[in-house]
């Protein structure tokens, strides 16, 4: 089936530093998802996008906290600065229209972020 | 192959009528999560359930870790219950079912 793939599998940084998840979302889709999960807990909704703008987004997603897709290429989730909280799986997901009409998300694996 | 097997795939309902969804997995896992999945596509977190039983309302989530399965009891369905319900097993990386369809008609 559609195949969301997200790089790096596994990132560790240092706190303060900048790091950029990226997700290459199945093609056609056009919309955009960032999901949060920390270790042990439930997972999170951040936020969707759509047409080079961000639609929605939770509390979770930090002034620290961008997304763009610049060009159809990665969808990155950008955070500067990390902090020790930003240490989770961070998962993206497209779909090819708005949720509730296909009702048929794809979600990538996740990306591992581990801020020391 | 498919890790999480959801069912059924739809259900159609009366208001007032109970539904039963089911999740059964493939793999062992750490936990699982049911997910109530809004119209405009993000999560709503229903339950994170490692194993028993919990109770939210007029959701009921039942696991059975040893038995590899999962349940999420809807009682006295509503008309805004519809939507589709994802479960997701946990196993350090989230696996997803297929989602149920449900719509409970007025």
């Amino acid at each position: 089936g559609p195949k969301v793939l997200q790089i790096p599998s596994h990132q560790i940084i240092d706190m303060g530093q900048m790091v950029t998840l990226n997700c290459d979302p199945v093609s056609n889709h056009l919309y955009f998802y960032w999901y949060k999960q920390i270790l042990g807990q439930q997972m999170e909704f951040l936020v969707n996008f759509y047409n080079g703008k961000v639609m929605e987004k939770s509390k979770l997603f930090k002034d620290q906290f961008s997304v763009e897709r610049p060009d159809g290429s990665y969808f990155t989730l950008k955070i500067q600065p990390t902090a020790l909280e930003d240490s989770a799986v961070y998962f993206c997901a497209s779909s090819p229209d708005w949720g509730g009409n296909t009702g048929q998300l794809y979600f990538g694996e996740g990306s591992k972020l581990t801020v020391l | 192959g498919q890790q999480v097997q959801q069912s059924p795939a739809s259900l159609v309902l009366q208001e007032g009528e109970n539904a039963e969804l089911q999740c059964n997995f493939s793999t062992s896992l750490n936990s699982m999560q049911w997910f109530y999945q809004r119209p405009g596509g993000s999560l709503v977190s229903l339950f994170y359930n490692p194993s028993g039983t919990k109770h939210s309302g007029r959701l009921t989530s039942t696991t059975v870790i040893k038995e590899r399965r999962s349940s999420l009891h809807i009682s006295s369905s509503q008309t805004t219950d519809s939507g589709t319900y994802l479960c997701a097993l946990d196993n350090n990386r989230i696996f997803f079912g297929d989602g149920t369809q449900l719509v409970v008609k007025p």
